[in-house]
């Protein structure tokens, strides 16, 4: 399986950005890196994601490394409701199924 | 509307029933996940159905068995229930299961075994 490794957890002062890394030294060449998140006691929700080059959508940015072994979702102004755990993905083979590590709980101080 | 939904939303029981976990999917889309999220949070994924035929069987005890009588349902049945599967259980889909498609999950159904 696709392996990423994340921070355990981050905190962020409100309105501010925030980068959180990824590393995934074991991408493929035809890897997807995914980001989704989990609010507390909710389901995973969908962020953004991206094969090589940079992307950018309504609720953040996705920087991946010219040679795709890291990358790093930006969130441009956290607010409280950004609270949560962030995971790095990467899908691999054709049945789309994600396989989702450790994640980074996000905290947000006001 | 809510574009993926679960029943039920908590489900108590005690070691021995048998359970079933509902899954619909008002989206179009042809395929559905079940996924596990134990007590230390980890999210793994048990089955993959495309257009009601099975893709994806982790590995899963053969107790649980899902059933898919259409492609906008995605129903998870759970026989002789231990302890260990107590767990927040969420479905998911996507348009054709594509590693590049974006998955949308449920709320969770949260099942606690006694």
């Amino acid at each position: 399986d696709a392996k990423t490794t994340q921070p355990n957890s981050m905190e962020s002062n409100e309105e501010e950005p925030v980068h959180l890394p990824c590393n995934h030294s074991t991408i493929s060449g035809t890897d997807y890196i995914h980001w989704y998140r989990q609010l507390p006691s909710q389901g995973p929700e969908y962020v953004i994601h991206g094969l090589t080059s940079n992307v950018n959508n309504r609720m953040a940015s996705l920087a991946i490394a010219e040679d795709r072994k890291s990358s790093t979702l930006i969130l441009h102004r956290a607010t409280l409701r950004d609270a949560a755990v962030y995971y790095c993905i990467l899908s691999r083979g054709s049945q789309g199924n994600l396989i989702f590590g450790k994640g980074t709980k996000l905290s947000v101080k006001p | 509307d809510t574009a993926v939904s679960q029943t039920p939303k908590y489900l108590v029981t005690q070691m021995g029933n048998d359970k079933s976990i509902k899954c619909e999917q008002n989206l179009g889309h042809d395929t559905m996940y079940w996924y596990k999220q134990d007590s230390k949070k980890f999210l793994k994924i048990m089955f993959s159905y495309n257009n009601k035929e099975l893709i994806i069987n982790e590995t899963v005890p053969n107790r649980f068995s899902p059933k898919s009588p259409d492609k906008a349902h995605l129903n998870l049945h759970i026989n002789s229930l231990e302890l260990g599967d107590s767990a927040v259980y969420f479905c998911a889909s996507s348009s054709r299961g594509l590693r590049q498609e974006t998955q949308y999950f449920g709320p969770g159904t949260r099942l606690l075994v006694l």
